[in-house]
């Protein structure tokens, strides 16, 4: 496997599910990223995680959980969504988040989730 | 808040035409700046970036984009389309005193081709 993976690629959840979405990257980078696509909405930012620790949660409801047990794997647990959190979530990957303008971020094919 | 504006949510060209992708940005400070191209069932791919230096940046498959500083644009363009080249196109800028390596994307232009 090479660059960025997720699994699975599709997911049909009811509103009393609990899932978890799996990202997994292979290129040596040590920051990973969760993004929300809404139809005909920008992408938005849910996490950052940069060695493993939480630096960024750009104010997603807490039915959202990520986990980042080391550099390589990002998960994103799901319990009790909603409909509207129907989406496809893309992870990413970076060599760093420093301001160096480097941090060129790498993404994966996404999962696409639909909530019933 | 920094901002990032697509001009236009569709573009459909003729294969072998030129084109233009339009994007502008809200910032005080010239932000790192970024295309990535989405083809369907995919994720985002990075086509070319620009940081510092030659404001005309050469991406993959053909595109470039000028950074304009006095415009706050960086459009995308490539001379020349090719069937292959329908996709949905992103613009983002990462502000350039961001410690958190955050993204501000535009809202995407889907780009078709027509033979």
């Amino acid at each position: 496997e090479t660059g960025v993976t997720q699994t699975p690629r599709h997911l049909v959840m009811g509103m009393t599910n609990k899932k978890s979405l799996k990202c997994e990257q292979h290129l040596g980078h040590n920051a990973m990223y969760w993004y929300k696509q809404s139809a005909k909405k920008p992408l938005e930012l849910m996490f950052v995680y940069s060695l493993e620790e939480r630096v960024e949660n750009n104010s997603v409801p807490s039915r959202f959980s990520p986990e980042c047990p080391n550099s390589s794997h990002l998960f994103l647990h799901l319990h009790t969504l909603q409909p509207e959190d129907s989406a496809l979530y893309l992870c990413a990957s970076s060599q760093e988040i420093g301001p160096s303008g480097t941090d060129t971020q790498y993404f994966g094919p996404g999962t696409r989730l639909t909530v019933l | 808040a920094q901002s990032v504006t697509q001009l236009g949510s569709h573009v459909s060209v003729s294969e072998g035409a030129l084109v233009l992708l339009r994007c502008n940005y809200s910032s005080s400070v010239p932000p790192y700046l970024f295309w990535y191209v989405q083809y369907p069932n995919q994720g985002l791919q990075l086509l070319l970036k620009y940081t510092t230096g030659a404001t005309l940046v050469k991406g993959i498959n053909g595109f470039e984009a000028e950074f304009k500083k006095s415009e706050t644009s960086f459009h995308l363009t490539k001379p020349s389309a090719h069937m292959s080249d329908a996709a949905e196109y992103f613009c983002a800028v990462r502000p350039f005193y961001n410690q958190g390596g955050k993204l501000i994307f535009g809202q995407g232009t889907e780009l078709s081709v027509k033979p």
